[in-house]
């Protein structure tokens, strides 16, 4: 399973980018990067994955770096409503489990 | 729609006691996993259903930890001989389909249930 590493926590001004990094530097050519992120006392929710290309959707965009080494994540106009732990997955194996880091704790301060 | 639900929302049982853990996944989804977390970690892998069947249980933790899903629907997670360890929120989660490595595979996550064991 690959490793992911994030910084532990993150501030952001509200209505500014919030840009999360990650790095992957052991993935494998097939696995895809995913992103969650989980709000205080709530279960984790789908952010958006990639594998090669930048994806973008309502929620936010991914960029990955051509060597596939790292990503970051941007939410580009962060709300307070974003403050949440955010996790970069590495997705495990042909089963589709999700394997957890420490995350990254993004607070969003007015 | 209804996403997925679990139940009780809380329980709080005392060391040695039986629990039961309850996850009603998405209809219509034939994937479901278990997760655990504890306080200021993020989830564990559990268990993972395609079905009816366990497809991987390598993150049970240990004999006492065991899950069924009869009809492919919903799913109980039992815990035997608790201890004050197992005290963490065990998280549900649904997918569509199980998934082929980096196919789309969106997990939609139940509350939680939070275990204390005293």
């Amino acid at each position: 399973d690959a490793k992911t590493t994030q910084p532990t926590s993150m501030d952001c001004a509200e209505g500014r980018a919030a840009n999360l990094p990650c790095n992957h530097s052991t993935i494998s050519g097939n696995e895809y990067v995913y992103w969650y992120r989980q709000i205080h006392s709530q279960g984790p929710q789908y952010i958006i994955h990639g594998l090669k290309n930048n994806e973008t959707n309502e929620m936010a965009s991914l960029i990955i770096t051509e060597d596939r080494k790292s990503s970051t994540l941007i939410l580009p106009h962060a709300t307070l409503r974003d403050t949440a732990v955010y996790y970069c997955i590495a997705l495990s194996g042909n089963t589709g489990k999700l394997i957890f880091g420490q995350g990254t704790t993004l607070q969003v301060k007015p | 729609g209804a996403g997925v639900s679990q139940t009780p929302s809380n329980k709080v049982t005392e060391k040695g006691k039986y629990v039961e853990l309850r996850c009603d996944p998405i209809s219509g989804h034939t994937a479901l996993y278990w997760y655990r977390q504890s306080l200021g970690q993020g989830p564990e892998f559990l268990i993972y259903f395609q079905g009816t069947g366990a497809a991987d249980d390598s993150g049970l933790p240990n004999d006492r930890f065991f899950a069924v899903r009869p009809e492919g629907s919903v799913s109980t997670l039992k815990i035997q001989r608790t201890e004050r360890g197992d005290s963490a929120v065990y998280l549900c989660a649904s997918s569509l389909k199980g998934s082929r490595m980096g196919s789309y595979n969106e997990q939609f996550f139940g509350p939680g249930t939070r275990l204390t064991v005293l």
